[in-house]
């Protein structure tokens, strides 16, 4: 496909359960960006990648979070032991520059 | 204070006027300013980037930047109702690859 890709598409998981969230950039696109937007609001960086290196992990709110680019392509966003307050959609984005990030259609996740 | 304000809103405009959509940012050095439509259920759409002070206009819409005062506008002229969605702005901060969203402002135009 042309745009981002993100599964999948709405997950559920109870609380404590890990989570993987996969993201495929558009082809040739050097940056990968993750959000997290919980409703109502905007979304809140999370990380960034230039290629396979992860250049920015600011956002990650806590060490249960873990994000990796291993080939420089796609992407897995990681939450180990997940709790209630994980519940948000997880948008991935990617570009070719730094700037004017094209959006995939998120990951819904529902911590119960 | 939050380093991207947005008034929540909502806007209602009649069909066929004028949205303007205002956004101020408290980094001064911040260089890259954007505009994103996100439909309710659906992701972010870029619609414009600005980088210099002054006007840019695409379309049917005008992104204003005032990197003295720290404001970034939108405006959208002739609004329809399929322009109804949250409008966040965006920025870009400085040196750096993290890019800090506003909480949006919702936008209703009426038929």
């Amino acid at each position: 496909g042309a745009g981002v890709s993100q599964s999948p598409r709405y997950k559920v998981a109870k609380r404590g359960q890990d989570v993987a969230l996969r993201c495929d950039p558009i082809s040739g696109h050097v940056s990968l960006f993750w959000y997290q937007q919980a409703l109502g609001q905007g979304p809140e960086f999370l990380t960034y990648f230039q290629n396979e290196a992860q250049l920015d992990k600011s956002g990650l709110p806590s060490d249960r979070f873990f994000a990796e680019r291993p080939e420089g392509s796609v992407s897995t966003l990681k939450i180990q032991r997940t709790q209630q307050e994980d519940s948000a959609v997880y948008l991935c984005a990617s570009s070719l520059r730094v700037d004017e990030a094209f959006f995939g259609q998120g990951t819904r996740l529902t911590v119960v | 204070q939050k380093e991207v304000e947005q008034n929540s809103g909502p806007l209602s405009v009649p069909e066929g006027a004028i949205a303007s959509l205002n956004c101020t940012y408290s980094d001064r050095g911040s260089q890259s300013f954007f505009w994103y439509r996100q439909y309710s259920g659906k992701s972010p759409e870029l619609i414009m980037s600005i980088y210099s002070n002054g006007d840019k206009e695409d379309g049917r819409f005008t992104a204003q930047l005032n990197k003295a005062s720290q404001y970034v506008s939108l405006l959208i002229r002739d609004s329809q109702p399929s322009d109804s969605a949250t409008y966040l702005c965006a920025v870009r901060n400085t040196g750096g690859f993290k890019t800090i969203f506003g909480a949006g402002t919702r936008l209703f135009v009426k038929a």
